[in-house]
């Protein structure tokens, strides 16, 4: 069935380093990619997102990155901060549903 | 504008028991998700609402598991009877009309089973 391979499941860095954070998803017709960022007692919120028509997104501190031949997509946070500790999913959607796949979650500790 | 509430945040219940979650979406939002998250894993669809229809329930684990929105305004899941394996974090998630569009999350219903 479809799945989504989410790595590391845990990751800790420096404050001010950078964070990357990697997926893979089983189904070739996805074509939606968001990422979702839960704080610790709070909902998950959407952090940024990617469409399969395009190879890079940027926010800010924030990238995505799609190779839609590998079925890859990357998070990379840059100049990472305290704050940016949390858990990170990534999820994949195809067309003909409103259905997210998610990860299995990252749990990110910057280290100040 | 209020985001997606849940009720209640947490539940602790024993195995045999019957639990109800409710989830009030966004005002003017159609589509509405419920998801779960057993403990490590990954967030795990369960069906997927259009105002009051069922239009995928493929991931409610089985017939313990009851689902309504009726009107198309808030939803309930209820487990009945609760096992072990049910406990979990709970979520809710709704979006705007149109494929694509941000679904916005509530805190999520922790329900433990014991």
């Amino acid at each position: 069935g479809e799945n989504v391979e989410q790595h590391p499941s845990t990751l800790s860095v420096q404050e001010g380093d950078s964070a990357v954070i990697k997926c893979t998803y089983s189904d070739s017709a996805s074509n939606y990619f968001p990422w979702y960022k839960q704080e610790l007692g709070k909902r998950p919120q959407l952090i940024i997102d990617i469409r399969s028509n395009v190879g890079e997104k940027k926010d800010q501190r924030i990238a995505v990155t799609l190779n839609k031949t590998a079925k890859h997509f990357s998070l990379h946070i840059t100049e990472t901060q305290p704050e940016d500790s949390a858990v990170y999913f990534c999820a994949a959607s195809k067309p003909g549903t409103y259905k997210y796949i998610f990860g299995t979650g990252t749990r990110l500790k910057v280290l100040a | 504008e209020a985001g997606v509430t849940q009720f209640p945040s947490h539940s602790v219940i024993e195995k045999g028991q019957t639990v109800t979650l409710r989830c009030d979406p966004i005002s003017g939002h159609d589509n509405l998700y419920w998801y779960r998250r057993v403990m490590g894993k990954e967030i795990k669809f369960l069906l997927h609402f259009v105002k009051e229809s069922k239009q995928d329930e493929s991931g409610m684990p089985n017939n313990r598991f009851l689902a309504e929105r009726t009107g198309g305004t808030y939803s309930t899941l209820k487990v009945q009877p609760a096992e072990l394996e049910d406990s979990g974090v709970y979520f809710c998630a709704s979006s705007p009309t149109g494929m694509n569009t941000e679904a916005f999350f509530g805190q999520g219903t922790r329900l433990t089973v014991v």
